[in-house]
């Protein structure tokens, strides 16, 4: 099967703060899915980016494929932003199934 | 438009008892999944569903874990019994085509 790996593991950041995040994938996909777990354990989705860049409000994310990696940019970072957040992909060799990374935890200081 | 809804949220129970969860997908989306999180990992695909066929059932821990989905709608996952071990966060997740959309979770502890 396909490897995710994610990093940092852990990230402690002061409010307003940018950083990145990055996943790194070990065969080709047909999906990559970018998700933060509240501290409620709510997993919500930021990004479906399979290739590309996009952008919502302070978060974007881009993916290159034939590298095998994708990066997700949090800016001016907010407390509110603090969980973890998960990179997901789907195996070329899979049926739409995803393989999830072991997340990176955030941390947002005030 | 309502989101995959998960119950019930918490479950506490003693090892070798049974437990069965609930998920209802949003409406229209023809796969459905389940999920198990332990602490601090991501989520592990236990099995998928199409419509109400099952399409991958190869991590599910069939001694124990059973799951149907009657009418291709609502979801039900069983175990029976319980180890130590299955304390984790279970998951539904359902998705139209591409993106899957994640349920709240059943959190569940085995004493």
């Amino acid at each position: 099967g396909i490897q995710v790996e994610q990093s940092p593991p852990d990230l402690i950041l002061q409010e307003g703060a940018n950083s990145t995040l990055r996943c790194n994938f070990s065969d080709s996909v047909n999906n990559l899915q970018w998700f933060h777990q509240n501290p409620w354990g709510q997993l919500i989705n930021l990004f479906y980016i399979p290739s590309g860049t996009k952008q919502n409000g302070r978060l974007s994310a881009t993916t290159v494929a034939t590298e095998r990696y994708s990066l997700l940019y949090i800016s001016s970072s907010q407390t509110t932003d603090s969980g973890v957040y998960f990179c997901a992909v789907e195996w070329s060799g899979s049926a739409r199934q995803l393989t999830f990374g072991s997340g990176t935890q955030l941390t947002v200081l005030p | 438009e309502a989101g995959v809804a998960q119950s019930p949220r918490y479950k506490i129970i003693e090892k070798r008892q049974s437990v069965a969860f609930w998920c209802n997908p949003i409406s229209g989306h023809a796969t459905l999944y389940w999920y198990q999180q332990i602490l601090g990992q991501g989520p592990k695909l236990l099995i998928q569903f199409q419509n109400n066929g099952v399409v991958d059932d190869s991590q599910l821990p069939k001694d124990r874990f059973s799951a149907e989905r009657l009418k291709g709608v609502d979801s039900t996952l069983k175990i029976q019994p319980a180890k130590l071990e299955d304390s984790a966060v279970y998951l539904c997740a359902s998705t139209p085509v591409d993106t899957q959309y994640f349920g709240p979770g059943t959190r569940l502890t085995v004493l």
